[in-house]
This record gives C-alpha cells, structure tokens and sequence, in this order.
C-alpha cells in the first residue's frame, strides 16, 4: 500500500534553532516528492520539490535531502524564526501524469520567542 | 492574480442538510482538485477534474457531487451532510496533472465546515 509517514508528528524548538523532519514513504513507483508548509488557518504552500534524480533542493533557510534507494526525504530548517511554526507536508506523486497525490499526516513545528 | 479562492471560510450545517462550496481559480488551470483534511490525517482526494466538462471521483467521493462547467469554476456539493462530513474543504488547481513533473498545486485557503 502506498504510503507517506512523517516524524516526528509535532516538534518544539526555540527561535534561532536548526531543525529537521522526517518523511518516508513506500510508494512505488516514485516519480517525484514535494514539501509544503501549511499555516494554522490556510492551505499549503509549495516549499521544494525534488524528482527521483535529485538528492538536494534548497528554499531560502529550508533545505529539502531525497534517498531515493532507501525512500526517506527530510526538511532541515535553518535558524528557525517565529514565522516557521507551521504544519509541514510531504507529499509523493506515483507516477508523472497523475492526480492522485499521497499525502504525509504533516509535522506540526511551533517555534517559540 | 487572486489564485485560488474558496466561499464561504465557515459554515455550519445541521444532519440533512446540503450546500455548495465554491472554488473559482484566475490562473487558467485545467487542472482541479477538492480535498478534504481531518486532524490528524493527511489530505484526501474527493473530487478532481481535468477540464471543463470533467470530473472524476478521487480517494472518498461519498456524499459529495461535483460540476464543472468553465474552468475557472469547481464547485462542491454536499448533499444530505451528515455528521461525518465534518472536516476542513480545500480547493487545487495546477497547469498539469497533479501539479505535474517540477509544477505544483495551488490550494485555496479552505471551508471549515460542521456538521451537527
């Protein structure tokens, strides 16, 4: 069965920390895999998005890793900022002309002052 | 450009009843999508549409209609709610399917909708 776990579900830190979370996914076959950030209230919006071909994408202080053989993808965050506490969602596309995206359960990240 | 748009943000519904949600997007996509995301869950697919005049059922259709008649316009339909309809509603749109090789969806800002 297709699908996306992500770790850890929710994370503290303080303002100006690193973090970094998790995702990986059993889907198969793997055409490409995307990071969105959701805030409390809104929908989400596209952060990275890496192909099958890509171990690295960067967006500013966020920085996206792809192992494709072992199927796990994280998001580092770097020196974090009170505008970061968000849900993060990682979300993998099957096959390239698909509509039927699976969705990660997302990382609930709140940054404190 | 406004993206995507969804009416109305809130809205509360008693066990019977039925609305429409509204989703309009500016960016000549043919491409839409509604989703619906529970706590704790990812989002599910319920409906999507390739163009206009096309629909196609997702991953939890029931209880739910859909039209798509221009392809600014795709609206939601819910008929007869029930209780387990309550959930927060998001519209998508993209140039190609699913947001298609480095593209992406573009989601509206969501209907929180309960059911009682």
């Amino acid at each position: 069965k297709n699908q996306v776990e992500q770790s850890p579900q929710s994370l503290i830190i303080l303002e100006g920390k690193n973090c970094t979370l998790q995702c990986n996914y059993t889907v198969s076959p793997f055409s490409n895999l995307r990071w969105y950030k959701q805030d409390t209230g809104r929908g989400p919006v596209s952060l990275t998005i890496m192909t099958f071909s890509e171990n690295t994408k960067s967006n500013g202080r966020y920085t996206a890793t792809l192992d494709a053989d072992t199927k796990q993808s994280s998001l580092h965050i770097t020196a974090s900022q009170l505008s970061d506490s968000a849900s993060y969602i990682c979300v993998v596309t099957p096959t390239l002309n698909t509509d039927k995206l699976i969705f990660g359960t997302g990382t609930r990240l709140q940054v404190f002052p | 450009n406004a993206g995507v748009t969804q009416t109305p943000k809130f809205r509360i519904l008693k066990i019977g009843q039925s609305m429409t949600l509204q989703c309009t997007q500016d960016m000549n996509h043919n491409y839409m999508y509604w989703y619906r995301q529970d706590p704790g869950m990812g989002l599910k697919l319920i409906y999507y549409s390739v163009g206009a005049g096309i629909t196609d059922k997702g991953e939890v259709p029931n209880g739910y209609n859909v039209s798509r008649s221009t392809t600014e316009d795709f609206p939601l339909r819910l008929e007869l709610a029930a209780p387990s309809q309550t959930s927060v509603y998001f519209c998508a749109s993209s140039m190609r399917p699913g947001g298609g090789g480095k593209g992406t969806q573009y989601f509206g800002p969501g209907t929180r909708l309960l059911v009682l």
